[in-house]
């Protein structure tokens, strides 16, 4: 079966640079959830999208800005990197009505030097 | 804030027997989900059981089996005849508003 599909799957940035996180989800589904796992934590919600509007949003830095297209696949967009920015970014997808059910892809280490 | 607690840090189990794992959980809401995942040494996030609150019924998935306990707001997992590919971190989550909350983990340790 289809799986989440994220890229990169690893990224190195320096302090202040830019970085783009790309996101495909599960055939048919149509929200989309990112999340943030620091070394040693438990994954932190960030912002999700349910066709293609913002849906919820949590811990989320002024410096990180999402969009989800009409394909249904999201970017996280990051900019002014910090060196507390590394960890592990999972996206997720479900269907939406199907019991929050959320299957999330392999994940994009990001390494911010 | 509403959270999901594991008391449990760190357990270990002999390959074949059975663990439980221990969730709690905070929440005002009737209608919410919740889930036990699974990250490997790879850290795949990799779904194993999920259980609607408005069931009373446990949901079990082969080997995998919750205690669901509605008023206590306890959410534990049993894990039986466990294998070496079991050994992982184990998430408690919770689902609200189509967003997930996680317990800070469990690491399970399996011995041969």
């Amino acid at each position: 079966a289809a799986g989440v599909i994220q890229s990169p799957r690893h990224l190195i940035k320096e302090k202040r640079e830019t970085a783009t996180l790309k996101c495909y989800p599960i055939p048919r589904h149509d929200t989309v959830y990112w999340y943030q796992q620091g070394p040693g934590q438990d994954p932190q919600f960030l912002i999700s999208f349910y066709e293609k509007m913002q849906s919820d949003k949590g811990s989320i830095p002024d410096r990180f800005s999402a969009q989800q297209f009409s394909d249904y696949h999201s970017e996280l967009n990051m900019s002014s990197l910090e060196l507390g920015d590394s960890a592990l970014y999972f996206c997720a997808s479900s269907l939406q009505g199907a019991g929050e059910t959320q299957y999330f892809g392999p994940g994009t280490r990001l390494l911010v030097l | 804030a509403q959270t999901v607690t594991q008391s449990q840090p760190e357990m270990s189990v002999q390959e074949a027997e059975t663990v439980t794992l221990s969730c709690t959980y905070d929440t005002s809401e009737s209608d919410y989900y919740l889930f036990w995942y699974k990250q490997p040494p790879s850290r795949q996030m990799i779904l194993v059981i999920r259980q609607e609150a408005y069931k009373q019924q446990n949901a079990t998935e082969n080997r995998f089996s919750v205690n669901f306990q509605k008023a206590a707001k306890s959410f534990s997992l049993k894990i039986s005849d466990s294998q070496l590919g079991d050994a992982a971190m184990y998430f408690c989550a919770r689902g609200s508003n189509y967003k997930l909350t996680f317990g800070k983990g469990t690491l399970l340790t399996v011995n041969p």
